[in-house]
């Protein structure tokens, strides 16, 4: 089937802008998770929902960002007044409860101008 | 809490012969260890896992990576280099909630 989605591929914004990056996961798989990865680093979690509930959020790096999975399925990162240390690459990844080995998307590569 | 310590951060070898990545973990228990692979422009695909069944555990292409519990160790190996392995490894650590992962070796392979 469809693997995870990602949408836009690549996203440049000015500085101060809003932006927002969509995830479609794996049809039925639970689990959510958003990662960023800066140039030359892994990938650092920012958050996880299980279903539409946001279980941790521990790594979302300030207030400006904010995710969302209303009906259990898409989710939207919200970043807001973008900064140019936001230019990253923003993985999704999904799973199912049982293997939990996580599935990602190619990412959207957010420029910061 | 737990960490992962990608010891290359570049790793050259020749097409035909062996391939190491190391890794090495911490944990206050015992976590599930992973390696990905990313190729340029693509996602991260899932290597091989760890989760307590087996100490030696095999991949997909060809890759294995053995768990050290005494040296807290998860290497990455493969007998014989192919030029489709030339990518970005990361090893990593984690739970049904959160992976943490290292900071990634790029393997070149040599013709």
């Amino acid at each position: 089937g469809a693997g995870v989605s990602q949408s836009p591929r690549y996203k440049v914004a000015k500085r101060g802008q809003d932006v927002a990056l969509r995830c479609d996961p794996i049809s039925g798989h639970v689990s959510l998770f958003w990662y960023q990865q800066a140039l030359g680093q892994g990938p650092e979690f920012l958050t996880y929902f299980q279903n539409e509930a946001q279980l941790d959020k521990s790594g979302l790096p300030s207030d400006r960002f904010f995710a969302e999975r209303p009906e259990g399925s898409v989710s939207t990162l919200k970043i807001q007044r973008t900064q140019q240390e936001d230019s990253a690459v923003y993985l999704c990844a999904s799973s199912s409860t049982q293997p939990y080995e996580q599935y990602f998307g190619p990412g959207t590569r957010l420029t910061v101008t | 809490a737990q960490s992962v310590t990608q010891l290359d951060s570049h790793v050259s070898v020749s097409e035909g012969t062996p391939v190491l990545l190391r890794c090495n973990y911490s944990s206050s228990y015992s976590p599930s260890l992973f390696w990905y692979v990313q190729h340029p422009n693509k996602g991260l695909q899932l290597l091989l896992k760890y989760t307590s069944a087996a100490t030696l555990v095999k991949g997909i292409n060809g890759f294995e990576a053995e768990f050290k519990k005494s040296e807290t160790s998860f290497h990455l190996t493969k007998p014989s280099a192919h030029m489709s392995d030339a990518a970005e490894y990361f090893c990593v650590a984690g739970s049904a909630r959160q992976l943490t992962f290292g900071s990634g070796t790029q393997l070149t392979v040599l013709p």
